[in-house]
C-alpha cells in the first residue's frame, strides 16, 4: 500500500459545481497534513493546512479523520482558475519526513 | 514574501554528462529537501537535510546522485553521469523548526531534460 493515496483523475467539473478530493495515508504516526496546489509546469504551492477539527478558507474546506486515516478537500462554487493538480501531503513530525500523493488533476469547464 | 531560490530554471544535457542544481532556502530554515517530480507524478523525496546533516537519503540513487549542504545553508544536487530517465523537475523545499503548520515552501524548480 502506498503511503499516501489520492483519487485518480482527472476530474472534469462544470464551473460553479462543488468538487471533493479524497486522500488516505498509511502511517498512523503522521501528524501534519496539507493540501498543495500545482499549476502546470510550476512548483507546488501550499493551499491549506488540515487541522483535526477541520478548517475552512473561503470556498475551500479541509477535513481530517484520524481514525480512518483520511483527508478531504472540498471546493465550492468552483472557478475556472481552480483548474490545477491538487496534492495531498502528509508529514511524520518525528522525523519531519513529508510524503506527497500523486495528485489529482482538476479541470473546471466553462 | 520569502522565497526558496533555485537555479538554473531549465537545463538540457546530454546523457553521461554531469549536471548540478543549486538551492538557497529561506533564511533561517534548518530543514531542506530535494524532490524529483516526473511528469504526471507527485514529488518524490531524494534527500532531506537538517542543517548540514543528511537526515534521509534512502531514495537517492547514490551511484550517480550526490547532495551536499556544507554550511547548512544553500545546497547542491549533482548527477553524474546523467541518464535519459533523469529527465524531470527537481524541486527544492525548506521548512523552519517549528514550522510544520506553515507547510513547506518550494522553489520554482529546475526542469532537466537529458538527451
Amino acid at each position: 500500500r502506498k503511503e499516501v493515496e489520492q483519487d485518480p483523475g482527472p476530474f472534469n467539473v462544470p464551473e460553479g459545481a462543488t468538487v471533493a478530493f479524497n486522500c488516505t495515508y498509511s502511517n498512523s504516526a503522521s501528524q501534519s497534513f496539507f493540501w498543495y496546489r500545482q499549476d502546470c509546469r510550476k512548483e507546488p504551492k501550499l493551499l491549506m493546512s488540515v487541522y483535526s477539527s477541520g478548517n475552512e478558507d473561503g470556498r475551500f474546506t479541509a477535513q481530517l479523520n484520524r481514525a480512518s486515516q483520511y483527508i478531504s478537500l472540498l471546493i465550492r462554487d468552483s472557478k475556472l482558475s481552480d483548474s490545477a493538480t491538487y496534492l495531498c501531503v502528509v508529514n511524520n513530525d518525528r522525523d519531519d519526513k513529508i510524503i506527497f500523493g500523486k495528485g489529482t488533476r482538476l479541470h473546471i469547464l466553462p | 514574501e520569502a522565497e526558496v531560490a533555485q537555479s538554473p530554471r531549465y537545463k538540457i544535457t546530454e546523457k553521461s554528462q554531469a549536471v548540478a542544481f543549486w538551492c538557497d532556502p529561506i533564511s533561517g530554515h534548518a530543514t531542506l529537501y530535494w524532490y524529483r517530480q516526473i511528469l504526471g507524478q507527485g514529488p518524490e523525496l531524494l534527500v532531506q537535510f537538517q542543517d548540514e546533516s543528511v537526515v534521509d537519503d534512502s531514495q537517492l540513487p547514490k551511484d550517480r546522485f550526490s547532495a551536499e549542504r556544507l554550511k547548512g545553508v544553500d545546497s547542491t544536487l549533482k548527477i553524474q553521469p546523467a541518464e535519459l530517465g533523469d529527465s524531470a523537475m527537481y524541486l527544492c523545499a525548506s521548512s523552519s523548526i517549528p514550522g510544520r503548520r506553515d507547510g513547506y515552501t518550494f522553489g520554482s524548480g529546475t526542469r532537466l531534460t537529458v538527451v
